[in-house]
Parts: C-alpha cells; sequence; structure tokens
C-alpha cells in the first residue's frame, strides 16, 4: 500500500488566516491527490481533485498544489464554517489510501 | 438530484451476520462504481473496496479482502457491504460513495449518508 501522511496534525486558526496543510506519499503518485473536508457527523465532501482541480461547488478560497510525492492544501482566507478536518487520498494505485487527517479548529 | 441512501444504524452481537445496502437514485446505476469507505469512532478514512454494478467487478484493499464481501443488484440499484461474522472492531460508520468516472481508484464526489454499526455483547 502507498502510505500517506499530513501535517500538522492539527492546527488552530483564525478567520481570515490563510492555512496550508501538507500531504506526503510514500512514494510517487503523480497528480493522483485528492483533498476532503469531514465536519462531525458528517460524510467527507471532496474539495480538489487531481491535485489542483477544484470540485464543482467548492469556494475558490480553497487551492491545491503538488506533483510526485508532496502536496499542498491552502485555504487562503479561512472562513467559519471552514472549521473541520481535512483529509488527503492518492488514488494512483488500485488500493486507494487515506491521509490520517488534519483537524483545523478555532485559535 | 444524484443520491446514494444508505441503510439505517444497526446494532449487533459478535459472530451475527450483517448486510447494509446504499440506493443509487438520480443516474445510471449500471454505469458508475460504487466504493465502501469505513470510518472507526474517532480515526480516519479507510478505503475498502468498490464495486461496478454493470457487470459485478469487484476490488478489494487487501486490509479489507476476505473480511467483508461487495455485492450490487442492479435491478434495485442497491449496493450491499456484508460481514458473516462481525467483530467488535468492526464497530464503525460506513459510507458509501462514488467516483464520477469509470477508473475504480478515482476520488469519490458522491456519498451516502453514512451506517453505524455497533457489534456489541
Amino acid at each position: 500500500d502507498i502510505q500517506m501522511t499530513q501535517s500538522p496534525s492539527s492546527l488552530s486558526a483564525s478567520v481570515g488566516d490563510r492555512v496550508t496543510i501538507t500531504c506526503r506519499a510514500s512514494q510517487s503518485i503523480s497528480s493522483y491527490l485528492n483533498w476532503y473536508q469531514q465536519k462531525p457527523g458528517k460524510a467527507p465532501k471532496l474539495l480538489i481533485y487531481a491535485a489542483s482541480s477544484l470540485q464543482s461547488g467548492v469556494p475558490s478560497r480553497f487551492s491545491g498544489s503538488g506533483s510526485g510525492t508532496d502536496f499542498t492544501l491552502t485555504i487562503s482566507s479561512l472562513q467559519p464554517e471552514d472549521f473541520a478536518t481535512y483529509y488527503c487520498q492518492q488514488s494512483y494505485s488500485t488500493s486507494p489510501t487515506f491521509g490520517p487527517g488534519t483537524k483545523v479548529d478555532i485559535k | 438530484e444524484v443520491q446514494l441512501v444508505q441503510s439505517g444504524a444497526e446494532v449487533k452481537k459478535p459472530g451475527e451476520s450483517l448486510k447494509i445496502s446504499c440506493k443509487g437514485s438520480g443516474y445510471s446505476f449500471t454505469s458508475y462504481w460504487i466504493g465502501w469507505v469505513r470510518q472507526m469512532p474517532g480515526k480516519g478514512l479507510e478505503w475498502m473496496g468498490i464495486i461496478y454494478p454493470g457487470d459485478s467487478d469487484t476490488r478489494y484493499s487487501p486490509s479489507f479482502q476476505g473480511q467483508v464481501t461487495i455485492s450490487a443488484d442492479k435491478s434495485i440499484s442497491t449496493a450491499y457491504l456484508q460481514w458473516s461474522s462481525l467483530k467488535a472492531s468492526d464497530t464503525a460508520m460506513y459510507y458509501c460513495a462514488r467516483p464520477p468516472s469509470g477508473r475504480p481508484s478515482d476520488a469519490f464526489d458522491i456519498w451516502g449518508q453514512g451506517t453505524m454499526v455497533t457489534v456489541s455483547s
């Protein structure tokens, strides 16, 4: 299996802050990297697919970058509704795997 | 509207069998893969496996191969996840989800609401 790591595991931020979350794959996955947002008690929501493509309906303050093994999710100006847990997922292999998640909470 | 609607919460005893369901609507059920994702209490997401209802082609994560069975009944647009003998460690929320394209490992853009399975003696 391809192992995914994320950093930080959690962060505290204020409304309006720029937030960056990093995801690393244990081997090259080209651009087969997706980002999800999950709020408590809810199903995950796809934000970014193929490393940098914004899913329809997702605000433009979310962006993704990277290729190979290193990827980032950036929220340009954190909004109250963005406090959640964020997961990366590799879709390169026939057995996709998720990162452990990054919890973003209010400072 | 494209939707996946899952069956309700279950409480079972260790050793019992269980089959949970995921009904698709608003799209051609036989033309898209449907996958299953586990989330244990307070933990992250785990990709379990996926099925193509059109021909029942099924793929499993090595971690779940032999532990669960994924199936589908295209006549009623429903996918299933089943266990033959539950363990306490199967306690989790289970989501079904659908990728937007024909590639089984692609991102999931449509999700069910989740089915909570609790296994306790």
